[in-house]
């Protein structure tokens, strides 16, 4: 079945840096990668997606790349503001269109 | 986006009693609802997959006896945790999706269990 793998597992960069957090997956027949943002206590967000027919995403500070070749996608946030401190999880669907989540990346923005 | 709504947010029962939590969709017709848990600073663990109309999908390592959805309706699902114990505490979260797979899922607010 499907294997999404994220790291890293913690992430601190301090303010107005840019953030990187990476996400692999195993079935190539995945074509849509959401991302979520899920602050304490509270329902994950989805933040941007990605499907399969594009390389790149933006929307404002936030943007997501995608290499299908190497089974690979990556959320980027710059300019990091403290509100973006939370866990941000990356997903793919399985075979049997059920989305599946990386472990997560506890996001720390540094005053 | 579309509307999730999750009920009870928290709930505190008694080992051995029965708890149930709803999952609806307010403005939209879900197709497939789906049961995650999340322990503490983890990720969310997939349970269940529930379709309208039709019996439950466990995920490996879940018991259906212990854990059962019923997916009455395009816009209620439920999930009963049978004869709670300590360890099955946890926060369980619903999410809804009108299609499968490539479409997003709205995300209930959750619900945290303790069982004492």
């Amino acid at each position: 079945g499907e294997n999404v793998e994220q790291h890293p597992s913690t992430l601190s960069v301090q303010e107005g840096d840019s953030a990187v957090i990476k996400c692999t997956y195993s079935d190539s027949a995945s074509n849509y990668f959401p991302w979520y943002k899920q602050e304490l206590g509270k329902r994950p967000q989805l933040i941007i997606d990605i499907r399969s027919n594009v390389g790149e995403k933006k929307d404002q500070r936030i943007a997501v790349t995608l290499n299908k070749t190497a089974k690979h996608f990556s959320l980027h946030i710059t300019e990091t503001q403290p509100e973006d401190s939370a866990v941000y999880f990356c997903a793919a669907p399985n075979r049997d269109d059920k989305i599946i989540f990386g472990k997560g990346t506890r996001l720390h923005i540094l005053p | 986006g579309a509307v999730v709504s999750q009920h009870p947010s928290r709930v505190i029962c008694k080992s051995g009693t029965s708890v149930k939590i709803e999952c609806r969709s307010l403005d939209f017709q879900a197709t497939t609802m789906f049961w995650y848990r999340q322990f503490p600073k983890q990720s969310l663990m997939l349970m269940a997959t529930s379709n309208e109309g039709s019996k439950a999908t466990y995920e490996q390592g879940v018991e259906k006896d212990k854990f059962l959805i019923n997916h009455a309706s395009l816009t209620l699902s439920t999930l009963t945790v049978t004869s709670a114990h300590p360890e099955d505490s946890s926060f369980y979260i619903c999410s809804a999706s009108w299609g499968v797979g490539n479409t997003e899922a709205f995300f209930g607010q959750g619900t945290r269990l303790t069982v004492v």
